[in-house]
């Protein structure tokens, strides 16, 4: 069954960029059509979906923050990382990596997720 | 943006009542909605995919009904394990969005 871990800094300062990577076990980043996504959830609020990529690199990003974003997989060591910049309080939240697979045109559901790890931002 | 308009977004109900949760898409999305349970400090699980179907192992006490822009998810006995918030997430269109979330407590 696989697993999804998140990793990184529990704090990052305003301005600077919070990097988090996703490690998968259990089971290949490159199985067949699976994506692989960032969903942050800010404490008290909904879930947010940040963006996805595919084992083949190719990515989708939610508008909103698009501008800020890249999701990157090494597949060499079953990770997937997410680099949000120029980040301000409002990005505080937990974040999870979760795992969905491609049923129609626009993918499905997540069925695997990591447990999430809180990101605060301040200075 | 699809947007996903759950209700209520919060109830209290009694251990052995029918719960009844709404989700309302901003456009019609066929059946393309799931639901997750959330618990706190933990992360979403996944339920209901594809409106009606119940992933493996959930029990059978929970469901989903709807196509088109209206959905609705029941659990027929709440139970006090149930207690959490529940989610539901349209697939139809890019960005993947969520439904704002009902909490469901015990009275």
């Amino acid at each position: 069954q696989v697993q999804l871990q998140e990793s990184g800094p529990g704090l990052v300062k305003p301005s600077q960029t919070l990097s988090l990577t996703c490690t998968v076990s259990g089971g290949s980043i490159s199985t067949g059509s699976q994506y692989w996504s960032w969903i942050r959830q800010p404490a008290g609020k909904g879930l947010e979906w940040i963006g996805r990529i595919y084992a083949s690199g190719s990515t989708n990003y939610n508008p909103s923050l698009k501008s800020r974003v890249t999701i990157s997989v090494d597949t060499s060591k079953n990770q997937f990382s997410l680099k949000l910049t120029s980040v301000t309080a409002a990005d505080t939240a937990v974040y999870y990596c979760a795992r969905g697979t491609d049923i129609v045109e626009v993918g499905s559901w997540f069925d695997a997720w990591g447990r999430g790890t809180r990101v605060i931002v301040s200075s | 943006d699809i947007q996903m308009t759950q209700s209520p977004s919060s109830l209290s109900a009694s251990v052995g009542d029918r719960v009844t949760i709404t989700c309302q898409a901003s456009q019609d999305i066929s059946t393309y909605l799931n639901w997750y349970q959330q618990k706190p400090g933990k992360a979403p699980k996944l339920l209901i995919y594809d409106a009606s179907n119940l992933e493996t192992g959930v029990p059978s006490r929970f469901s989903g009904s709807g196509s088109g822009t209206d959905f609705t998810f029941t659990i027929s006995s709440l139970q006090p394990e149930d207690i959490a918030t529940y989610y539901c997430q349209q697939y139809d269109d890019l960005p993947l969005t969520f439904g704002g979330g009902a909490k469901v407590d015990i009275k």
